[in-house]
């Protein structure tokens, strides 16, 4: 089993719709929670994170983490076509050089 | 003002020939990293630097050396280039270890011939 499962899609919405994107992870240290976007042909940029469970908001997005579940969510409200993108759930446990483990990315296209 | 790049952008080679790609930050970080991302979109970490000093370093074929002159410089040398090194290779920043924002740059696409 990988530590960080997340399905690839591809994922294709209309304008306005409600987007949920969601990972899986097998190593109950991992403490910090992130999102990343990816646009095409770009590098992953930071969209959200959080430490252990519960939930963050910041705009349209909303990330959750239930951690007795194992189980990470990104909701995109009012989803935009400049939201179409590669998200990305990536985490780490707590530790001075512990890395980044990423998911496979979720393709999203948001269809005007 | 680019905060990450990477030089080449482009790199097409074929089998068995020595390449380095080249990255810097001028975000004043303390930790660079290098990625590879395959075709499938899986991103990897494979080196982690801290101020010079090597602090992560996954199971990667000891074809690739990073080298790191300066905290603000992390190179790739890769040699006797195989197919399945063919992918996209990504250079971050942070501003110090395990800070959860990283910084990436554009990526280098390698295609290996």
């Amino acid at each position: 089993q990988k530590e960080v499962e997340q399905d690839p899609g591809p994922l294709s919405v209309p304008e306005g719709a409600i987007v949920s994107l969601n990972c899986t992870y097998s190593n109950s240290a991992f403490q910090y929670f992130m999102w990343y976007r990816q646009y095409s042909r770009k590098g992953p940029e930071l969209l959200m994170y959080t430490y252990s469970s519960g939930n963050k908001e910041d705009g349209r997005f909303t990330a959750q983490v239930d951690k007795s579940s194992k189980y990470i969510s990104l909701f995109i409200r009012d989803s935009q076509p400049s939201d179409s993108a590669t998200y990305l759930c990536a985490m780490r446990s707590q530790g001075g050089s512990e890395k980044l483990v990423f998911g496979k990315g979720t393709k999203l296209t948001v269809n005007p | 003002d680019t905060a990450v790049s990477q030089t080449p952008k482009y790199l097409v080679t074929q089998m068995g020939n020595d390449k380095s790609i080249k990255c810097e930050q001028n975000l004043g970080h303390d930790t660079m990293y290098w990625y590879k991302q395959d075709s499938k979109k899986f991103l990897k970490i494979m080196f982690s630097y801290n101020n010079k000093e090597l602090i992560i370093n996954e199971t990667v074929p000891n074809r690739f050396s990073p080298k790191s002159p300066d905290k603000a410089h992390l190179n790739l040398h890769i040699n006797s280039l195989e197919l399945g090194d063919s992918a996209v290779y990504f250079c971050a920043s942070s501003a110090r270890i395990s800070y959860n924002e990283q910084f990436f740059g554009p990526g280098t696409r390698l295609t290996v011939l």
